[in-house]
C-alpha cells in the first residue's frame, strides 16, 4: 500500500547536535511538506517542495533544513541553531492538482536531554 | 494571508450526544476547507473536504461540515458521538493553486465521556 514513512518514531538528541529526521513517500506525490506540531499551537509549516531540486521556507524556517534530492525523499535536519527543538514533527505530501490533500506520516517525537 | 480559528480548546461530549465543532477561516478567495482527525501521537487522517458545489459535505466516520461563505465558517457535526471519536480535530483552509498549501487551526481536543 502507497503511504508516508517517518522514522525514527521517537528521537533523542543532545543540545548542540544535529539530528535529521527521514520522510519517504511513495504516492508518487510532487509536493512534501514539513510541519511542526506543539500543544495547543496547531501545525506550523517549516519547509516545503513541490518539486525535485526546489524548495521553500514556511513559517517557522530558522533552524531547521532540508533536501529534495529524490522525489520520494524529504529529510529534515534540526540544526543546533535551532533553540527549542523538542516537538513533534509531521511529514506530508500531496498531488497539486488533484485536490485530495494531504497525506500525513506517523510523525516523529523529538526530545533534546 | 489566510488563517483558521478554533474558539474552543477542549469540547466534552456524551457519548451519543450530537457534536459540533467550529471553524472559522479568512481568506480572500474562494477557500479550499479541509477536516482532519489526529489520535495522540499518530499523524493526520482527513475526514472530509470543501472545494465547490454542495455545500454540505459528508465525510469517514459519519463526519460532515457545512460551508457558510456568510460567515466564513466550516463547522463539523456528528449526530452520535462514539467513545472513538476522542481525538483532536484540525480544521485547515488551503491557498495557492489547487489549496496545495494547507493552513491549520490550533485544534480541537474532543473528550467523549461513558
Amino acid at each position: 500500500d502507497g503511504g508516508i514513512t517517518q522514522s525514527p518514531k521517537y528521537l533523542f538528541r543532545k543540545e548542540g547536535q544535529n539530528v535529521t529526521l527521514s520522510c519517504e513517500q511513495n504516492l508518487n506525490h510532487d509536493a512534501m511538506y514539513w510541519y511542526r506540531q506543539d500543544p495547543g499551537q496547531g501545525l506550523r509549516l517549516i519547509y516545503y517542495s513541490q518539486i525535485v531540486n526546489d524548495f521553500q521556507k514556511g513559517d517557522i524556517a530558522e533552524g531547521y533544513s532540508v533536501s529534495r534530492e529524490k522525489k520520494e525523499s524529504f529529510p529534515l535536519t534540526v540544526t543546533s541553531a535551532q533553540k527549542n527543538p523538542t516537538a513533534f514533527y509531521l511529514c506530508a505530501s500531496s498531488s497539486p492538482g488533484t485536490m485530495v490533500g494531504y497525506t500525513f506520516g506517523s510523525g516523529t517525537r523529538l526530545t533534546v536531554v | 494571508a489566510q488563517s483558521v480559528t478554533q474558539p474552543d480548546i477542549h469540547i466534552t461530549v456524551s457519548e451519543g450526544a450530537s457534536l459540533e465543532l467550529r471553524c472559522n477561516y479568512s481568506y480572500g478567495a474562494t477557500p479550499y476547507l479541509f477536516w482532519y482527525v489526529q489520535s495522540p501521537g499518530q499523524g493526520l487522517q482527513l475526514l472530509l473536504k470543501y472545494f465547490s458545489g454542495d455545500t454540505l459535505v459528508q465525510g469517514i466516520k459519519g463526519f460532515e461540515a457545512e460551508f457558510k461563505r456568510s460567515q466564513s465558517s466550516f463547522n463539523l457535526r456528528k449526530p452520535s458521538v462514539h467513545w472513538s471519536d476522542a481525538a483532536e480535530y484540525f480544521c485547515a483552509v488551503g491557498a495557492g493553486e489547487y489549496g496545495n498549501k494547507l493552513v491549520f487551526g490550533a485544534g480541537t481536543i474532543l473528550r467523549v465521556k461513558s
